[in-house]
């Protein structure tokens, strides 16, 4: 009875290949979100979607892609992985205004070598 | 561009003794929602507390507390009866009630909460 759930927990991956992380939600929720959260703990928004239609896209690398097939799935696809892309990636979801409470997935840790 | 700031990177507690952790903020805005989140180890975040800027009635849930000064733009997290299971990074949050891109969370840098037995 997960409610907010990313696949894989764990990415190591080589710099310069390309990997997806996906997140479902089970909550009925109508938004998904992207954050990063960097070595410093520091957490900072990347995306985020209303009813599969983009709304948020804050400065992030166009190596970056969110894919929205439906309302409970918000995918992060990253190209031409970096360094500096090694992070704690969160998905997180929220019911716009109603209650608007995000919750969150249980992250997902890359780490490019 | 609204700013949150946690001045406090690390704090300590005995257990079963109280603990503020404090969070102030930057914002324009007269309506908006506050939170405060909590990363233990198991990096999940987890909501503790949430507090609507119209509401003048401070929060609670159980033994978790929030002490919301709109004029000062400060909103602290009082932890009473500490626990050894309380001990986690606790991260303030700012959320805007304004639609169309506005729901972002901006969080502040985190303070990580230490509880010795």
């Amino acid at each position: 009875d997960t409610a907010v759930s990313q696949t894989p927990k764990y990415l190591v991956t080589q710099m310069g290949n390309d990997k997806s992380i996906k997140c479902e939600q089970n909550l009925g929720h109508d938004t998904m979100y992207w954050y990063k959260q960097d070595s410093k703990k520091f957490l900072k928004i990347m995306f985020s979607y209303n009813n599969k239609e983009l709304i948020i896209n804050e400065t992030v690398p166009n190596r970056f892609s969110p894919k929205s097939p439906d309302k409970a799935h918000l995918n992060l696809h990253i190209n031409s992985l970096e360094l500096g892309d090694s992070a704690v990636y969160f998905c997180a979801s929220s019911l716009r205004g109603i209650t608007d409470t995000q919750y969150f997935g249980p992250g997902t840790r890359l780490t490019v070598l | 561009a609204q700013t949150v700031t946690q001045s406090q990177p690390e704090m300590s507690v005995q257990e079963a003794e109280t603990v503020t952790l404090s969070c102030t903020y930057d914002t324009s805005e007269s309506d908006y929602y506050l939170f405060w989140y909590k990363q233990p180890p198991s990096r999940q975040m987890i909501l503790v507390i949430r507090q609507e800027a119209y509401k003048q009635q401070n929060a609670t849930e159980n033994r978790f507390s929030v002490n919301f000064q709109k004029a000062a733009k400060s909103f602290s997290l009082k932890i009473s009866d500490s626990q050894l299971g309380d001990a986690a990074m606790y991260f303030c949050a700012y959320r805007s009630t304004s639609q169309g891109g506005s729901e972002k969370l901006v969080f502040g840098k985190g303070t990580k909460l230490t509880v010795n037995p």
